[in-house]
């Protein structure tokens, strides 16, 4: 079945640290989105890339990089630099026909 | 003005009752609409798409008003299961961004 796959899906950072997030989707979806999400809060859009090898920020790219090397893969790397990282992280992907997103099952990330 | 505004609820409503909530939206070039559901620390997942006035999909119902630059939700026959935050979401062609409100949370009560 396709679909669009998140791991770990909890993680402990030490600060100072850096860490990645995983990010794979087989729907062949051209479009793919990095969102965070704090307790009762909505989502906000970290980073997100239409085509392979390109990316563009969002409203709350500092503190965070991604990579678009595949069509499938859209890794997110959490720097040292992200003040208060703890939250939840969703990725989500669409194909260029302008349907809803997919999501992942998402990532919860702690900083211990 | 918010490019997406919805009322946070909490909406406690009876098991069976139906159920209805506004979001408005503020850009007028927006031409398709989307309703998610999110349980609690879960995804958002796709409920509905609304492309012309509107749409229906069993218990629910999607109404869209271009005038007045809202979308509407419609829920018959509420059941526990439907508690959820239930989430508009805006789109407009060319933009591959989605922006997402806080969503309205609706609690179904036996």
């Amino acid at each position: 079945d396709g679909g669009i796959t998140q791991s770990p899906k909890y993680l402990f950072r030490k600060e100072g640290q850096n860490v990645t997030l995983s990010c794979e989707q087989n729907l062949n979806h051209d479009a793919m989105y990095w969102y965070r999400q704090d307790p009762g809060q909505g989502l906000r859009l970290i980073y997100y890339s239409q085509i392979v090898n390109d990316f563009q920020k969002g409203d709350i790219a500092e503190g965070y990089s991604v990579s678009r090397e595949k069509k499938e893969s859209f890794p997110l790397t959490v720097t040292s630099a992200q003040k208060n990282p703890t939250a939840f992280y969703l990725c989500a992907s669409s194909p260029r026909t302008g349907d809803g997103y997919t999501f992942g099952s998402g990532t919860r990330l702690t900083v211990v | 003005r918010k490019e997406v505004e919805q009322d946070p609820g909490p909406f406690n409503v009876p098991e069976g009752a139906t159920v209805a909530f506004n979001c408005t939206y503020s850009n007028s070039a927006s031409q398709s609409f989307f309703w998610y559901r999110q349980d609690c620390r879960k995804e958002p997942k796709l409920l509905m798409s609304v492309y012309s006035s509107g749409n229906e999909d069993g218990r629910f119902t999607a109404q869209l008003n271009r005038a007045s630059q809202y979308i509407s939700l419609l829920i018959r026959d509420s059941k526990l299961s439907d508690s959820a935050t239930y989430l508009c979401v805006p789109r407009t062609f060319g933009n591959e961004k989605l922006t997402f409100g806080t969503g309205t949370r609706l609690t179904i009560i036996p």
